[in-house]
């Protein structure tokens, strides 16, 4: 069936490092692909988002290439900062209802300085 | 512009009673999404409304859970009776519709959640 698998956390950095956040998916056709992002006391956000194969969405300084031969999602920044710090989810969108999303468990993310 | 709000923010209640959750969404979004993440597991989808009607309930896992939206604007979650394993926090999320001259794919505005304990 659908389903979406991501990096299991909690993943602590330190402020500029490198952030890479695994994502997989699985699908019967060609889902729209997303990340979405709950800071800490709020709701969850879209971060970005990818509707086709080799589409990168970007946004903050985050990447994601939506990735058909290998089926991924990979989240990735170059330089984490303490404000990223939040629960990050990789988000499939496989047709019918637009809201009829299939999440990932979510990775939270701790940026120390 | 508010965003999607929901109340309460906790509620604690024991198993055979009754609960009521409220979103109320983005004045002027048609489509109204329920979610709910319980213990341990994913987010998962469970019905959606455009306007007053229920577009997709496929979602939702039993007859204990009714979801109403009567004249479209804000939606309950009602869980009668409630059992342990309803426990998790619930999630509401608004976007707008076609007849709002928006695409299809507008963004959904996620609510901050109601987290619900049976005891």
């Amino acid at each position: 069936g659908n389903s979406v698998t991501q990096m299991e956390g909690p993943v602590t950095l330190s402020e500029e490092a490198f952030l890479t956040i695994n994502c997989t998916y699985t699908a019967t056709g060609y889902p729209s692909l997303f990340w979405y992002v709950q800071y800490p006391g709020e709701g969850l956000q879209l971060l970005l988002k990818a509707t086709k194969a080799d589409d990168k969405g970007s946004n903050k300084g985050f990447e994601a290439t939506y990735r058909k031969e290998t089926t991924s999602f990979h989240l990735e920044k170059g330089s984490v900062q303490v404000s990223d710090s939040a629960v990050y989810f990789c988000v499939m969108n496989y047709g019918g209802s637009q809201g009829n999303l299939i999440f990932g468990k979510g990775t939270k993310l701790s940026v120390k300085p | 512009e508010a965003g999607v709000t929901q109340f309460p923010s906790h509620s604690v209640i024991e198993k055979g009673q009754t609960v009521t959750l409220r979103c109320d969404p983005i004045s002027g979004h048609d489509n109204l999404y329920w979610y709910r993440r319980v213990m341990g597991k994913e987010i998962k989808f469970l019905l959606h409304f455009v306007k007053e009607s229920k577009q997709d309930e496929s979602g939702m896992p039993n007859n204990r859970f009714l979801a109403e939206r009567t004249g479209g604007t804000y939606s309950t979650l009602k869980v009668q009776p409630a059992e342990l394993e309803d426990s998790g926090v619930y999630f509401c999320a608004s976007s707008q519709g076609r007849s709002q001259g928006r695409s299809y794919n507008s963004p959904l505005h996620f609510g901050n959640g109601t987290r619900l304990t049976v005891t």
